[in-house]
């Protein structure tokens, strides 16, 4: 009964290579995000999408591609890693609404090393 | 542009009471939100204030001054548990939370 989930939780990999992030939440909700928490936990949205559309774009280098087949999904993929991209991150969702975006819930996040 | 304030640090006792203070600058602004995040572990909501005053959920509160840009989380009957981050974020235009880089607070015994 996992409110919001991502797999994988660990990915160590190679620069260079490409790799994806699932995320599934069964809250119902119709925004979902991603977000980057660096090794200073800063947290960062990267991508916001309302049912299935985007909504905000931050400025990410466009080796980053989310891609939301429905609203309960929104998946990450990251091309040609870099050691840059080594970070945890987040999935969350919202519901819709004016307001409703200050209550999030985030899945147990990535985490990504690139080596 | 969209920036918050909050301590790096803070360190107190089993028992004590806590203050986190936040102040935030922002072009929009539908409410100031408090979420905590152990080790290891997801962010977690854990207030929001949309209005100024105090809201309190048992042992954690939240306090909003709009006119002041301003807002704390107070954390009473500090328990061990409690060593965690917390982050203050507001929602500063639709969809988009804008969080503080986080307060590390120590609770010793």
């Amino acid at each position: 009964d996992t409110a919001v989930s991502q797999t994988p939780k660990y990915l160590v990999t190679q620069m260079g290579n490409d790799k994806s992030i699932k995320c599934e939440q069964n809250l119902g909700h119709d925004t979902m995000y991603w977000y980057k928490q660096d090794s200073k936990k800063f947290l960062k949205i990267m991508f916001s999408y309302n049912n299935k559309e985007l909504i905000i774009n931050e400025t990410v280098p466009n080796r980053f591609s989310p891609k939301s087949p429905d609203k309960a999904h929104l998946n990450l993929h990251i091309n040609s890693l870099e050691l840059g991209d080594s970070a945890v991150y987040f999935c969350a969702s919202s519901q819709d609404g004016t307001g409703s975006v200050v209550t999030q819930y985030f899945g147990p996040g990535t985490r990504l090393l690139v080596l | 542009g969209q920036s918050l304030e909050q301590p790096s640090e803070v360190t107190a006792v089993e028992g004590a009471i806590v203050q986190i203070n936040c102040t935030y600058q922002t072009s929009g602004f539908y409410g100031l939100s408090w979420y905590q995040q152990h080790d290891g572990g997801a962010p977690t909501f854990l207030s929001y204030n949309a209005l100024d005053g105090l809201e309190e959920t048992g042992r954690f509160s939240s306090f909003l001054s709009r006119s002041d840009s301003y807002g704390y989380l107070l954390l009473q009957e500090l328990q061990m548990k409690d060593s965690a981050s917390y982050f203050c974020a507001v929602a500063g235009g639709y969809n988009k939370l804008i969080f503080g880089a986080g307060t590390r607070l120590a609770v010793h015994p």
